[in-house]
């Protein structure tokens, strides 16, 4: 049972326009919500998060949207940028709990 | 800073070894977890600690175990290696205090054949 969903695996984005990645998630019990970024042979890295308590976050050019009715968040960049090529996964969990649950990734190609 | 540091960076093992991977962070994170990383599966936790001699189980801890006797190091072995085991693993870790995300090593890719 897949409690983060990320339904589409794949993004193409012009650059200097706007990519918006999305991300389901059943569990109403999650109520922290982050997103990573991922290059080839890396880590993931932490790129924002937000709580449930807000319905959106803003740091510089990312910024992400909770709708907790609909229980699906999203994460805009503006404007797209070549280094923004990556894979986006999103990532959920209940507060003071430290088990993580990841969607399976969205491949974001910024097109020059 | 190094950060979180994961050796060895690849590992080929025949079905049945056992290994350990190893994990040390040098940011004095009390927060450390282990993840397997799958096609088309994202992330998967498979244990985590809390501290120090604090260790639990993630999603799929079968087949692995780790220990916590320093904040710095957090090794995950692996008892009987099985070509199921063939992923890509991740340490992690993070400061208790507020709600950033997790500091995640550069991986070790592991097969076993």
């Amino acid at each position: 049972d897949q409690q983060v969903k990320q339904n589409s695996p794949s993004l193409s984005v012009q650059e200097g326009r706007i990519s918006i990645l999305n991300c389901d998630y059943t569990n109403s019990m999650f109520d922290y919500f982050l997103w990573y970024k991922k290059y080839p042979a890396e880590g993931p890295t932490f790129l924002i998060s937000i709580s449930s308590i807000k319905d959106k976050n803003e740091d510089g050019r990312f910024t992400v949207f909770l709708n907790k009715s609909a229980k699906h968040l999203s994460l805009h960049i503006v404007p797209s940028q070549p280094g923004d090529s990556a894979v986006y996964f999103c990532a959920s969990t209940e507060f003071g709990n430290e088990k993580l649950t990841f969607g399976t990734g969205t491949r974001l190609t910024i097109i020059p | 800073n190094a950060g979180v540091t994961q050796t060895p960076k690849f590992q080929v093992l025949k079905t049945g070894q056992s290994m350990t991977l190893q994990c040390a962070q040098d940011m004095n994170h009390e927060y450390m977890s282990w993840y397997r990383q799958d096609p088309g599966m994202g992330l998967r936790l498979i244990h985590y600690s809390v501290g120090a001699g604090i260790t639990d189980q993630g999603e799929v801890p079968n087949g692995y175990n780790v220990s916590r006797s320093t904040t710095e190091d957090f090794p995950l072995r692996l008892l009987s290696a099985a070509p199921s085991q063939t992923s890509v693993y991740f340490c992690a870790s993070r400061a208790p205090r507020g709600r950033g995300g997790y500091t995640f090593g550069s991986g070790t890719r592991l097969t076993v054949v």
